[in-house]
């Protein structure tokens, strides 16, 4: 299966820091998505990134794509305690053919104000 | 808000039942996609419908089924349920079939059923 895998699976930070999350995956894509959920509640689409891309940007947010690495980061700068939520990153399943995409586990991302 | 809407929010129900969840799809979105979300597995994709055709299937378990009627919402009938079935489900929804060249194929969840099996 093409599963994102995120990491750390956990991060705690103050309100106005950085919070970077990556996500790895394992063959080739034509894009990677990000969303975010907070407790309970359904995901929302974040930001979406395509294989000829390297960087995105989306008001405080900023992914990046590296394929040759099969990897992307997000970066939220500027943290408020309303990120507090689970990201997860989101990749076609079965490659760049397909479009059910898979989801990792996570990041828990706790934003303490 | 999404525009996906989920019924019933709770359902709580015991071993060896039978249930259905409900799912209506964003106006205009012909594809349907099913997840099971569970502390230990995470989100794993059921199944995916458009227009009425079932798409592809990935983890779904054989006493569970699916289906999407004329008017494109779809159903998820879970049987002889076990306490492991216990999660959040959640569907999805989005303009295109989900092949090759939908770029722009971002989805759009309900706000999820939670099932609870006792």
């Amino acid at each position: 299966s093409q599963q994102g895998e995120e990491d750390p699976q956990a991060l705690s930070i103050q309100e106005g820091e950085n919070a970077t999350m990556n996500c790895s995956y394992k063959t080739s894509i034509n894009n990677l998505q990000w969303y975010r959920q907070n407790s309970g509640r359904g995901l929302v689409h974040l930001i979406l990134i395509r294989s000829n891309e390297r960087e995105k940007h989306s008001g405080r947010l900023r992914v990046t794509l590296d394929t040759s690495k099969k990897s992307s980061s997000l970066l939220i700068t500027a943290s408020r305690a309303a990120d507090t939520a689970s990201y997860f990153c989101a990749v076609p399943r079965g490659g760049a053919g397909s479009y059910q995409l898979t989801f990792g586990k996570g990041t828990k991302l706790s934003v303490i104000p | 808000d999404s525009g996906v809407t989920q019924t019933p929010k709770h359902l709580i129900t015991a071993t060896g039942q039978r249930v259905t969840l409900r799912c209506s799809p964003r106006s205009g979105d012909l594809s349907v996609y099913w997840y099971q979300q569970s502390l230990d597995q995470g989100l794993q994709f059921l199944i995916h419908y458009y227009n009425g055709e079932e798409r592809a299937k990935g983890n779904i378990l054989e006493r569970f089924s699916a289906q999407q009627f004329p008017d494109l919402h779809s159903e998820l009938n879970l049987s002889s349920l076990e306490l492991g079935d216990s999660a959040l489900y959640f569907c999805a929804s989005s303009v295109g079939s989900g092949k090759l060249g939908s770029a722009n194929e971002k989805l759009f969840f309900g706000s999820g059923t939670q099932l609870s099996v006792l």
